[in-house]
């Protein structure tokens, strides 16, 4: 049992420069999250899809979209990466009444 | 002012005592509170849950929640090295709020042995 998926685990990126992070759970969750990890920032949500076919911002969304392809996966893409969104991205998903958050092991992004 | 607010620590203590991790919150329709744990270079994990106020045990874990003072507590007995890791409060106002959680900034702890 995989939980949730994260994909890369590692990246670089130069000013300007797009890229997707992909994301898949195989809990059959209906809501599924992206955050973000700074330093005494804590985790901020960046985007959030409640159910399949749905996604709404969180309190971080500028510079980002998402993209919800089916039930199961939940991708964050960057269209012009900044040094600002360097950090590390968490995906989580939940059960729909369920409250608890279950989270992958994280994409450590560096821009610079 | 965030409405969570948590010590970042970071805390060090021999293994054995008694570890309490505390959160502060300003927002009075919470009713949902959680402590993750967070290994380095890891994914956060479940590891407490308690809707609206009262204590909860589990082993060597004990979360507390008082609405009244809106401030939550996790209490960790007989410390273990393995216990070292960042440990972050979170909180919801409940499932009509699409369980977006608010995370405090993390408490790192060192249990040394």
């Amino acid at each position: 049992n995989a939980g949730v998926t994260q994909t890369p685990k590692f990246q670089v990126l130069k000013t300007g420069q797009s890229m997707t992070l992909q994301c898949a759970q195989d809990m059959n969750h209906n809501s599924m999250y992206w955050y973000r990890q700074d330093p005494g920032m804590g985790l901020r949500l960046i985007y959030y899809s409640a159910s399949e076919g749905t996604t709404d911002k969180g309190e971080v969304p500028n510079g980002y979209n998402v993209s919800r392809l089916n039930k199961r996966e939940f991708s964050l893409r960057l269209e012009s990466a900044a040094p600002s969104q360097t950090s590390v991205y968490f995906c989580a998903s939940r059960l729909t009444g369920d409250e608890k958050l279950f989270f992958g092991s994280g994409t450590q992004l560096s821009v610079l | 002012q965030k409405e969570v607010e948590q010590d970042p620590g970071p805390l060090s203590v021999p293994e054995g005592a008694i570890v309490s991790l505390n959160c502060t919150y300003s927002n009075s329709a919470f009713q949902y509170f959680m402590w993750y744990r967070q290994y380095s270079r890891k994914g956060p994990e479940l590891l407490m849950y308690t809707y609206s106020s009262g204590n909860k045990e589990d082993g060597r874990f004990t979360a507390q929640v008082d609405k009244s003072s809106k401030y939550i507590s996790l209490f960790i007995r007989d410390s273990q090295p393995s216990d070292s890791a960042t440990y972050l409060c979170a909180m919801s106002r409940g499932s009509g709020n699409t369980g977006k959680l608010i995370f405090g900034q993390g408490t790192t702890l060192q249990v040394k042995p």
